[in-house]
């Protein structure tokens, strides 16, 4: 069965340094790997994907993740927080070929001005 | 392009009763899936519907249920409803045809409380 672990509740980082929020994940096939993000209120946003390829995916807003198959980690990294990447972030996987993706408990990114 | 539509927004039931909530997807998406979001237990999967049937179900009781029609559109129930149903509820949708690469479009959510 799939899953994904977030072990942090919560990060606390100063506005300009760089932040990582964790994941990990548990599927039988190939992974898809996605990072999304939720402003309070709202539904979720798309930031990034991993499919296959580059271990390391660009996505929106400055956001990148590392795909280590080897950890079976997809950190999800920026190298300068802003004040308003200060959100709700989710870790997701859907096995390759399937179509029911699980997402993890979520990370609250709080960024200090 | 209009994104997913979730009515209603907001919703106050009390316990015993039934809810049903609607899901427009994106044009051209035909696949639905939906999530029950709380704060202790993070986003669960509920179901997912293609092509007006159900083709994934997460660990929920009989009491959830949904379907989907012809035109895609979506809606899910909840019958006798317990305090522990209070959550928000959000629809996704993808195309699930060539090309999908995976990355689903949610809409606001709907947001039940029950008394």
């Amino acid at each position: 069965a799939q899953s994904v672990a977030q072990p942090e509740d919560q990060v606390n980082v100063a506005e300009g340094n760089p932040l990582t929020v964790k994941c990990t994940y548990s599927v039988s096939g190939n992974p898809y790997l996605f990072w999304y993000v939720q402003y309070p209120n709202r539904g979720l946003q798309f930031l990034l994907k991993y499919i296959t390829g580059d271990n390391l995916v660009k996505g929106s807003y400055g956001f990148e993740a590392e795909f280590n198959k080897s950890q079976t980690s997809f950190h999800l990294k920026k190298p300068s927080a802003l004040v308003s990447d200060s959100a709700l972030y989710f870790c997701a996987v859907r096995e390759g070929g399937g179509f029911k993706t699980i997402f993890g408990a979520g990370t609250r990114l709080f960024v200090k001005a | 392009k209009a994104g997913v539509t979730q009515t209603p927004r907001y919703l106050i039931k009390t316990r015993g009763q039934q809810v049903t909530l609607s899901c427009s997807p994106i044009s051209g998406h035909r696949s639905v899936s939906w999530y029950q979001q709380t704060p202790g237990q993070g986003l669960q999967f509920l179901f997912e519907y293609f092509s007006e049937t159900q083709r994934n179900k997460g660990n929920f009781p009989g009491r959830f249920s949904g379907r989907q029609f012809s035109n895609s559109r979506s809606e899910m129930n909840v019958s006798t409803l317990e305090l522990g149903d209070s959550a928000l509820y959000l629809c996704a949708s993808s195309s699930r045809q060539g090309g999908d690469t995976g990355e689903l479009f949610f809409g606001e959510g709907s947001r039940l409380t029950v008394l």
